[in-house]
């Protein structure tokens, strides 16, 4: 069965301090794996899709990396307005479904 | 402006009483999907469609509907709703369902409630 699972389920940082958020898939087939964004009461906004083993993206303090069982998403002093929810998701081949993690909650306090 | 709208933002109705929540994108998006976000359960896909008069089932189907007669339009139809569809839902489009311009763009959301 298709999976998705993220760790941890909080994670409360103060300002600066560095960290990383996990998302590790089994799926048969991986189309290509997503990162989002989500802010209370909002929509998940998208930041990142990687699509084979080894590739990196970086944008501001964000930084995501993909291996062939696991994604992790480098937060680099991390700064409050980047409290949010962090979601992962994952597409198989078949069809166009995202299946996604349950989310990591990030608070940064200043 | 890029953007997917839905209508309802919020809405409580009663069980049984059929509703409707509209779903359009502006960006020519071939790819349109629903979810339903519920705590501890995350984001799950209850329909999508790859394009006009193509739908197919996501994870949760069972007791939805929906249309793609549009190509802008993915509205999502509950004929009956019962107080476990309570939810907080969102709608996404996309250019196309799979490939490299697969990234997903999320309306605000409709909460429901069902009493």
């Amino acid at each position: 069965e298709d999976q998705v699972t993220q760790s941890p389920e909080a994670l409360r940082l103060q300002e600066g301090e560095s960290s990383s958020l996990n998302c590790s898939y089994t799926v048969s087939g991986l189309r290509g794996l997503f990162w989002y964004r989500q802010d209370p009461g909002k929509g998940p906004e998208f930041l990142f899709t990687l699509y084979s083993a080894g590739e990196e993206k970086e944008k501001e303090r964000l930084k995501a990396t993909l291996t062939k069982k696991e994604s992790f998403l480098h937060i680099t002093a991390p700064k409050p307005e980047d409290s949010a929810t962090y979601l992962c998701a994952v597409q198989a081949r078949q069809g166009g479904k995202l299946i996604f993690g349950q989310g990591t909650e990030l608070s940064v306090k200043p | 402006e890029a953007q997917v709208t839905q209508n309802p933002r919020y809405l409580i109705t009663v069980t049984g009483k059929k509703l409707t929540v509209t779903c359009s994108q502006n960006m020519n998006h071939e790819y349109m999907s629903w979810y339903r976000q519920d705590p501890g359960l995350g984001l799950r896909q209850i329909y999508y469609s790859m394009n006009v008069e193509v739908t197919d089932k996501g994870d949760v189907p069972e007791g939805y509907k929906v249309s793609r007669k549009e190509k802008r339009n993915f509205p999502l139809i509950l004929e009956s709703p019962s107080p476990n569809q309570t939810s907080l839902y969102f709608c996404a489009s996309s250019l196309t369902g799979t490939g490299v311009k697969n990234i997903q763009y999320f309306g605000a959301g409709t909460r429901l409630s069902v009493l």
